[in-house]
């Protein structure tokens, strides 16, 4: 099973602050990654797949980037409704299919 | 446009089968890859396993003997029938959609339904 670790697991951020989210596979999965985007109470949303490709209607401060066992979610200028949950799933491997643990943008 | 929609009881006696549907609008059953995903409460997302309309299955190695999927095209339904639970299987439950075997992400979710397993 590969097992995906997000770090770091809360971050703080006052807005318009650029907000950078690590992902690190337990051993390489080429470009087979997805982010989401999860608030509370909500489903998760797909925010990009294969490692770097943002999905149509989610804001350009949203990139992706990363390859083999290593990854980023970056947010150039962060902003209040971008308070969620960040997960990052594998999809070279399976199954299982794997998430990781998830990161918490809070909002200064 | 598409949308899933998760239904059964939310509240099941531990030992006892939990069962779940997910009802598919707009009549797309007949493609994609159907999955089920759970959260315990405060936790991360755990991925049960897939239905698709073949009929082929695949399951989480973790909860393979418990789990079982099926597909209802007639009702543009598919559902979860999870056994022998117990208090770890309290989550959310969400289904959710798969575009394709080989760009396994979800694009598309339910809004999730909570079911706690207690006497």
């Amino acid at each position: 099973e590969i097992v995906m670790t997000q770090s770091p697991a809360t971050l703080s951020v006052s807005p318009g602050e650029r907000v950078t989210l690590s992902c690190r596979a337990s051993r390489t999965i080429n470009y087979n990654l997805a982010w989401y985007q999860q608030k509370p109470g909500q489903a998760p949303s797909l925010l990009i797949y294969g490692a770097s490709t943002r999905v149509t209607g989610v804001p350009a401060r949203f990139s992706g980037s990363g390859s083999g066992t290593g990854f980023t979610l970056t947010i150039s200028s962060l902003q209040s409704e971008d308070s969620a949950v960040y997960y990052c799933q594998q999809y070279d491997n399976w199954p299982p299919l794997t998430f990781g643990g998830g990161t918490r943008v809070e909002i200064k | 446009q598409v949308q899933l929609q998760e239904s059964g009881p939310g509240l099941v006696k531990p030992s006892e089968t939990l069962s779940l549907s997910c009802s598919v609008s707009a009549g797309f059953i007949r493609s994609y890859y159907w999955n089920w995903i759970r959260q315990a409460p405060g936790k991360g997302l755990e991925w049960i396993g897939y239905i698709h309309f073949s009929g082929n299955t695949n399951y989480n190695p973790s909860l393979k003997s418990r789990v079982t999927m099926s597909l209802d095209p007639s009702k543009s339904q598919f559902s979860l029938k999870l056994n022998s639970v117990t208090a770890a299987d309290t989550a959310v439950y969400f289904c959710a959609r798969a575009l394709s075997s080989g760009w396994y992400y979800f694009d598309l979710w339910g809004q999730g339904t909570l079911v706690t397993v207690s006497s």
